[in-house]
């Protein structure tokens, strides 16, 4: 079973800043926070990931709360393009990917 | 460029027919695996390979071969297809490195009839 729990359906006005939730309330002290998409059917895309730290890279960023316990994923000015199923995965190095049920962005014109 | 590809995208055959989809990559991962993604079950493992000839079974390998002769090969067989093996399939591989991200190749569509 995943190891997170996310909403099934968000919705964004475009331009807006989308904010994705995610829960990992058993994550261990060696797991990762990752954050995928999936665009149609199209191979899941990488996003962004962290340990402790919020990081920021050229497409997203991302908060983890000081008990690690959940996480939100930030795309600052969402476009049309955004539209997809989004994967917050926790996963240790050589871990195989679990995926959830994710949440299926629409951001809306 | 940074890549897993796949081979074919998309494919169409008869129920019992040998096939292999291919997936290779370019960036030394040791690591590598087969996923399968069907609508409402979402993406499941089906077989994974830690290094040069060391596989293991994911959640869903019944009806599924994989071998691991080369570090950036890691092709997914299918000695006897059947319906229920129609799907979405997705290669992935990454680093043993901690904090490192996996990379999925674009899919091959199997249809099986």
């Amino acid at each position: 079973d995943a190891k997170t729990t996310q909403p099934p359906s968000m919705d964004c006005a475009e331009g807006r800043a989308a904010n994705l939730p995610c829960n990992h309330s058993t994550i261990s002290g060696n797991e990762y926070v990752y954050w995928y998409r999936q665009i149609h059917s199209q191979g899941p895309q990488y996003i962004i990931h962290g340990l402790k730290n919020n990081e920021t890279n050229e497409m997203a960023s991302l908060i983890i709360t000081e008990d690690r316990k959940s996480s939100t994923l930030i795309l600052p000015h969402a476009t049309l393009r955004d539209t997809a199923v989004y994967y917050c995965i926790v996963r240790a190095s050589y871990d195989k990917v679990i995926f959830g049920p994710g949440t299926s962005l629409s951001v809306i014109p | 460029e940074a890549q897993v590809t796949q081979n074919p995208r998309y494919l169409i055959t008869v129920t019992g027919k040998k096939l292999t989809v291919t997936c290779s990559q370019n960036m030394n991962h040791e690591y590598m695996s087969w996923y399968r993604q069907d609508p409402g079950l979402g993406l499941r493992q089906i077989y994974y390979s830690m290094n040069v000839e060391v596989t293991d079974k994911g959640d869903v390998p019944e009806g599924y071969k994989v071998s691991r002769k080369e570090k950036r090969n890691f092709p997914l067989i299918l000695e006897s297809p059947s319906p229920n093996q129609t799907s979405l399939y997705f290669c992935a591989s990454s680093s043993r490195d901690r904090g490192t991200e996996a990379f999925f190749g674009q899919g091959t569509r199997l249809t099986v009839v």
